[in-house]
């Protein structure tokens, strides 16, 4: 799988929005941005996932750039709960048809009361 | 609650030992995963089956490490002679994808190990 960057951290103020972004510079045509998130001592879940157009679900927004080098997940009203290590990877099909998901350090949100 | 379960949630071991961990996944999901995990760091792939088949397995699953899943239900992780650096959380995760690029992988709580 290609490689992301993403910020180690960020902070932001319970009920504003947060913009989580994301770079996959390497991104290639058929890769799928994939967005988890892993609460304290939990297991990581499953947030949104897009390939060229902006997609909406009931947890997060995801833009993705035109270009697809960059993508942003967006939390629309954060609350505590929300205070976690996002995840942003990328999938493919890879080795003749499926590998684990290559996570990285990923960006460690703080939501400030 | 239909989620992944894991058993045993915290396992303390003196190194030497052998210890398994157990898996069960979503009902019906063919695939299954298994992860580690290290303080501040992210999961690490370490194998995978699909239905009972193991398809996949990652580098750092050396050959004190084995993977089963019998009946392609649930799946059973053994580290045989434990060594300090062993010590994680152990993630299992489950999937029935359409396509490995929009799979959703559902992940367990995890077990913690402490190898003393």
């Amino acid at each position: 799988d290609a490689k992301t960057t993403q910020p180690n951290s960020m902070e932001s103020n319970e009920e504003e929005p947060v913009h989580l972004p994301c770079n996959h510079s390497t991104i290639s045509g058929t890769d799928y941005i994939h967005w988890y998130r892993q609460l304290p001592s939990q297991g990581p879940e499953y947030v949104i996932h897009g390939l060229t157009s902006n997609v909406n679900n009931r947890m997060a927004s995801l833009a993705i750039a035109e270009d697809r080098k960059s993508s942003t997940l967006i939390l629309h009203r954060a609350t505590l709960r929300d205070a976690a290590v996002y995840y942003c990877i990328l999938r493919d099909e890879g080795k003749g048809g499926a590998d684990g998901l290559t996570f990285g350090k990923g960006t460690h949100l703080i939501i400030q009361p | 609650d239909t989620g992944v379960s894991q058993d045993p949630r915290h396992k303390i071991t003196k190194r030497g030992q052998n210890v398994t961990f157990r898996c069960d996944p979503i009902s019906e999901h063919n695939r299954l995963y298994w992860y580690r995990q290290t303080l501040g760091q992210g999961p690490e792939f370490l194998t995978y089956f699909q239905n009972e088949a193991q398809l996949e397995k990652s580098r750092l699953l050396s050959d004190r490490f084995s993977a089963e899943r019998p009946k392609g239900s649930f799946s059973t992780l053994e580290i045989q002679r434990t060594e300090q650096g062993d010590s994680a959380m152990y993630l299992c995760a489950s999937s029935f994808p359409k396509s490995s690029r929009e799979e959703t992988q559902y992940f367990g709580p995890g077990t913690r190990l402490l190898v003393l």
